[in-house]
């Protein structure tokens, strides 16, 4: 097994830009989540998903859209990027909520 | 609101150098505490699952512990591959039910 996977593993963008983070499971795990991890500070939580087809918001959640169309994949969309949106993103998946949670390597993105 | 804080958050020993790893939170009802391990330039590694006070849990050189109040992570003897950024998250039994992260302790372990 992969686990979970992560891309791209570094990116640049300009102010206004959009891109999405892509992230893949392949545990067959229900719960797909979306972190930043700024210095300093520990992980917040953007987005989690408890399906294929259901998402909700977590902690901080403005500027970032999400979809899961598969149990496999929760790819997460930046629309028209700020430099607060520097950051290193992670991406987890568990079974079930109360279950560990397992990480991807992360993005690291940067916005000038 | 449930918070976590770690402390110190930079630890410098020598190898072989014991010592634990703090982490205080408040939460309404504990559901679970979690510890991670992070390399730099990596995800978040789990290492451990504490559900109750009292409980204890080993690997390796570590050891987690659990009172109603906070967590020790006791590092015995330890080595340079043992530096990394130890992470503790709270996940409460009601409400959101999210994971709480602290804001980690670099551990760094000299040669």
């Amino acid at each position: 097994n992969a686990g979970v996977t992560q891309t791209p593993k570094f990116r640049i963008l300009k102010i206004g830009q959009s891109m999405t983070l892509q992230c893949a499971q392949d545990m067959n795990h229900n719960y797909m989540y979306w972190y930043r991890q700024d210095p300093g500070m520990g992980l917040k939580l953007i987005y989690y998903s408890v399906g294929a087809g259901i998402t909700d918001k977590g902690e901080v959640p403005n500027g970032y859209n999400v979809s899961r169309s598969t149990t496999e994949d929760f790819p997460l969309r930046l629309e028209l990027a700020a430099p607060s949106q520097t950051s290193v993103y992670f991406c987890a998946s568990s079974y079930l909520w109360s279950d560990t949670q397992y990480f991807g390597p992360g993005t690291r993105l940067t916005v000038l | 609101e449930d918070q976590v804080t770690q402390s110190p958050e930079a630890l410098r020993l020598q190898e072989g150098e014991s010592s634990s790893l703090n982490c205080s939170y408040t939460v309404s009802g504990l559901r679970g505490l979690f510890w991670y391990r992070q390399d730099p330039g990596k995800g978040p590694e789990f290492l451990f699952t504490l559900y109750s006070a009292g409980e204890e849990k080993e690997k390796e050189r570590l050891k987690a512990t659990l009172t109603k109040k906070e967590s020790f992570l006791h590092i015995t003897a330890p080595k340079p591959e043992d530096s990394a950024t130890y992470l503790c998250a709270v996940q409460a039994k009601q409400g959101a039910q999210k994971l709480v992260f602290g804001q980690g302790t670099r551990l760094t372990i000299n040669p």
